[in-house]
């Protein structure tokens, strides 16, 4: 079954570090981005960032960058996203989605047709 | 960074009634690179749309998507129940993706 499944609940102290799992299952890893998005509380979609199981390149949104890392583990089809420095403003839920790359001779198409169900990660002293 | 405002943020219809969605890009973007999802409360996001108008595999054809340049738009002709919901757009350029901030469909 093609799916990605996120490590379980965190709560964490401000000032600790949060690292979140996405594994990967029913595809090849290495041929699809994995991406990171989060939500905080009745809140919108915020994208953070990507890394390339296949060769470890990442990319991270400008807000996150000093303070963001996305490794991945291709022996067992994983990818982390790891944010330190927490504050209560990290309080939210954090998805893993796969992209999608669709290239026809004059087309691209990119998009996220994979999600996993998401992490909840809340800062709380 | 490109910005995605999307309008209005909340839609009051009833079912059957056409739903215009409305995403507006702070500079112009090829088609290529928009897709809409749909997000239900306590779910994951839904991808509907990718190209600009596009259908995802599965979603039924009252879904529908245009635009180009700046100007993109999501129209469902007839709202069913199970369509109440949030619906984000999203851009990828140079390797930077942004989304919407959501338009919530709500029943009126």
């Amino acid at each position: 079954q093609v799916q990605l499944v996120q490590s379980g609940a965190e709560v964490k102290k401000p000032g600790a570090s949060v690292r979140v799992s996405c594994k990967a299952s029913g595809y090849t890893f290495t041929g699809y981005s994995i991406h990171w998005v989060r939500q905080a509380p009745g809140q919108g979609l915020e994208w953070m960032g990507w890394i390339s199981p296949n060769n470890g390149d990442t990319k991270y949104a400008q807000k996150f960058q000093g303070w963001i890392t996305m490794t991945r583990d291709t022996s067992i089809s994983t990818a982390y996203m790891e944010l330190s420095r927490l504050t209560s403003d990290d309080t939210a839920v954090y998805y893993c989605a796969r992209e999608r790359e669709i290239r026809g001779y004059s087309f691209a198409y990119w998009y996220f047709d994979l999600w996993g169900r998401g992490t909840l990660v809340t800062v709380s002293s | 960074e490109i910005v995605l405002t999307q309008s209005p943020g909340t839609l009051s219809l009833s079912p059957g009634e056409r739903a215009t969605l409305s995403c507006r890009a702070s500079q112009t973007i090829s088609d290529s690179h928009i897709a809409w999802y749909q997000q239900k409360p306590g779910q994951a996001p839904r991808l509907l749309m990718y190209g600009a108008s596009n259908r995802a595999t599965g979603i039924p054809d009252r879904f529908s998507g245009s635009g180009s340049g700046t100007d993109f738009t999501l129209t469902i002709s007839r709202l069913e129940p199970e369509d109440f919901a949030v619906y984000y757009c999203q851009q990828c350029g140079t390797s930077l993706w942004t989304f919407g901030q959501g338009t919530k469909v709500e029943i009126k």
